[in-house]
């Protein structure tokens, strides 16, 4: 079954560009999603199927993945992007599992 | 607009049982699969359970397979989580979320119950 590997926290300065790396073996076959939790707050859906956002989230969220890794790039950012971020794939590995990785604290300096 | 509201949760000693309730509104219940999902104090998302929109197919995590049970009435708009021989790692706060339909991720959350498991 998938372990989803995450950098435990990412620091950034308010403008810049934050990457949150989610990694294991051949990930780039699983559609990879992406949750925003704000602390005392229910996750939130920020990206879908590697790079789809849902309504409602700014165009600065963008995904990818490919090969052992996807990605969340948070562009521009702002102070309200702080907050942990956790990637999540669907194990089809015949067990229906879903799996989350272990999260990323994202820190706007 | 679509919400889920959990209930259910409290403080329970080891051995002990607790049913979790979510009450969805917004949207047809009965079309979409669920799940929970918990987070412990200080800890990341683990998924716990899940159901298909008519109840004929439920999947868990091992760590709770023969301990918990979920189930929904479609007729009573009402998701469930009944946990028994509760251990004290099974302290969290317990989500029931929204399975997107046609994709495999999770679209809508409620504010979690929470449970504590201690003596």
């Amino acid at each position: 079954s998938y372990v989803l590997t995450q950098p435990p926290s990412v620091s950034v300065a308010p403008g810049q560009t934050a990457r949150i790396t989610c990694g294991e073996n051949n990930i780039g076959s699983e559609s990879v999603h992406w949750y925003q939790q704000k602390p005392g707050q229910a996750p939130v859906l920020v990206v879908y199927d590697d790079s789809d956002r849902p309504s409602g989230i700014p165009e600065r969220f963008s995904g990818s993945n490919s090969g052992n890794t996807a990605t969340l790039t948070i562009s521009r950012v702002e102070a309200g992007d702080e907050a942990d971020y956790f990637c999540q794939v669907w194990d089809s590995s015949g067990d229906h599992h879903v799996v989350f990785g272990g999260g990323t604290k994202l820190t706007v300096l | 607009e679509v919400q889920l509201v959990e209930s259910g949760g409290g403080l329970v000693q080891p051995g002990g049982s607790l049913r979790l309730s979510c009450a969805p509104s917004g949207f047809t219940f009965g079309i979409y699969s669920m799940t929970w999902v918990r987070q412990a104090p200080g800890k990341g998302l683990e998924w716990v359970a899940n159901i298909k929109q008519d109840g004929s197919e439920k999947y868990y995590v091992d760590s709770v397979k023969g301990r918990f049970t979920i189930s929904r009435d479609n007729a009573k708009n009402s998701l469930y989580l009944q946990m028994n021989s509760l251990r004290t790692e099974d302290t969290a706060v317990y989500y029931c979320a929204r399975e997107n339909g046609g994709s495999t991720n999770f679209d809508y959350w409620g504010q979690g119950t929470p449970v504590t498991v201690s003596s």
